[in-house]
């Protein structure tokens, strides 16, 4: 069964620092993956996915994730945080041709030091 | 551009009430829809997908039931509300089946049962 695992539940980094929150991925085949942002009570915005190719994706707002087969991963990094960027984020992995199962890792928590 | 809505924001109901939650997608036709639920500070939960109207396919059973009336509608009810069922649910909707579809997510809807 396909499964992501976010093992940091809070990253806390000062503004302007770069930033890495880690995901790894448990599964049989090719996956497709994706990254989320929830803002404070709102619902889930996507920020980037990974289709096999290139295993560096560019997202939205200055966000980029690498893919890794042999690491079973898909970390999520930006060079330089903003304070906007306070939000919780989520890995999620897909099944191809079985798309409509999306699968959520637990999340991360970002904060951001002034 | 496609736009997702959800009724109502908010709800706050009794133990043992009836539910319904809706969620209308203007701008795509023939999308596939999900019903989600996140309880507090928690991961995602997929409970039911729609890839057509009169077709709902569950995820998982909480005692909640979903129906496609129309093409562009999804709605979540249940005849009796239990304390487990607080929390947020978020309505999305994907282009297309496939791995490498992404899912847009709607504002949600915080339902509290007390």
């Amino acid at each position: 069964a396909q499964s992501v695992t976010q093992p940091d539940a809070r990253v806390t980094v000062s503004e302007g620092a770069s930033l890495q929150l880690r995901c790894k991925y448990s599964y049989f085949g090719t996956p497709y993956l994706f990254w989320y942002v929830q803002y404070p009570r709102q619902g889930l915005q996507l920020l980037l996915k990974y289709y096999p190719g290139d295993p560096v994706v560019q997202g939205v707002n200055g966000f980029e994730a690498e893919f890794s087969k042999s690491n079973s991963s898909f970390h999520l990094r930006k060079a330089s945080v903003h304070w906007s960027d306070w939000a919780v984020y989520f890995c999620a992995v897909s099944m191809f041709p079985m798309g409509y199962k999306l699968t959520f890792g637990t999340g991360t928590s970002l904060l951001v030091d002034p | 551009a496609q736009t997702i809505h959800q009724w109502p924001v908010a709800e706050i109901k009794a133990v043992g009430s009836p539910l319904s939650l809706g969620c209308t997608i203007k701008g795509k036709s023939s999308p596939n829809l999900y019903w989600y639920w996140q309880a507090t500070g928690g991961t995602l939960q997929q409970l039911f997908y729609s890839i057509t109207v009169g077709q709902v396919e569950s995820v998982v059973q909480l005692n909640l039931s979903a129906s496609r009336p129309k093409d562009d509608q999804f709605i979540l009810s249940t005849e009796k509300l239990l304390l487990s069922h607080s929390g947020f649910y978020l309505c999305a909707w994907s282009p297309r089946t496939g791995g490498d579809a992404e899912q847009f997510f709607g504002p949600g809807t915080r339902l509290t049962v007390l």
